[in-house]
């Protein structure tokens, strides 16, 4: 039973040309996570939201954008990508709990190739 | 910076052996998680160890936390195949709702 789901799983775009990237959840958790991974490296936070809250981090470009209509869907939206940008791009989830941040769910991930 | 710091960076070992990665962080933390990553495929969660915790048993698995050195290991005893994968330690310090990668361990079992 998929849990976390992403679409596309590989995606291919120009440089410049925008590009959105899905996530849904089965599991109704408040926290939804984008990560950035390059080859032969750890996972990079992007943003996430807890519930309708945005949190984005620092150092997280401009060209990069996020919408999460509702609980299930978070959407990751790069505007104008650079060759930089080719990447695995990770969705997460995890439940809001009073004791602390419990286990994220990742999804099978979005490989993207900026040609 | 990242929080974490996985070590060693790569590890290759023959399959029934056991293999121990090691994970440090810098600052104070609430709980330590251990994630597995295949090739090109998203990040499973292993264990979850809290600060408050020294050892965690998971079947094959067994991780240490020791607080005052900032370290973690994690072993995986009697190795198979299978467990060819890249391993991340990650840390939630003090926000709650996000969490720090490692730079990761190559695994590498042999037949």
């Amino acid at each position: 039973d998929a849990m976390v789901i992403q679409n596309p799983r590989y995606q291919v775009t120009q440089f410049g040309k925008p590009v959105t990237l899905s996530c849904s959840q089965t599991l109704n958790h408040n926290v939804m996570y984008w990560y950035q991974q390059k080859s032969s490296q750890a996972p990079k936070l992007l943003f996430h939201y807890y519930d309708k809250d945005f949190n984005n981090e620092a150092d997280t470009p401009d060209n990069f954008q996020s919408r999460r209509p509702n609980t299930s869907f978070c959407f990751l939206d790069i505007r104008s990508p650079g060759l930089g940008d080719t990447a695995m791009y990770l969705c997460a989830t995890s439940r809001d709990a009073a004791s602390g941040l419990e286990t994220q769910y990742f999804g099978p991930g979005t490989r993207l190739l900026v040609l | 910076s990242q929080q974490g710091e996985e070590d060693p960076q790569a590890l290759s070992i023959q399959e029934g052996e056991n293999a121990t990665m090691n994970c440090s962080y810098k600052t104070s933390i609430n709980n330590l998680q251990w994630y597995r990553q295949n090739s090109g495929r998203g990040l499973v969660h292993l264990i979850l160890i809290r600060s408050n915790e020294r050892e965690k048993h998971s079947g094959r698995l067994r991780v240490t936390l020791d607080t005052s050195k900032k370290s973690s290991s994690l072993l995986i005893t009697a190795s198979r195949a299978a467990d060819t994968a890249s391993y991340f330690c990650a840390t939630n310090g003090n926000r709650d709702d996000k969490i720090i990668f490692g730079k990761g361990t190559r695994l590498h079992i042999l037949p």
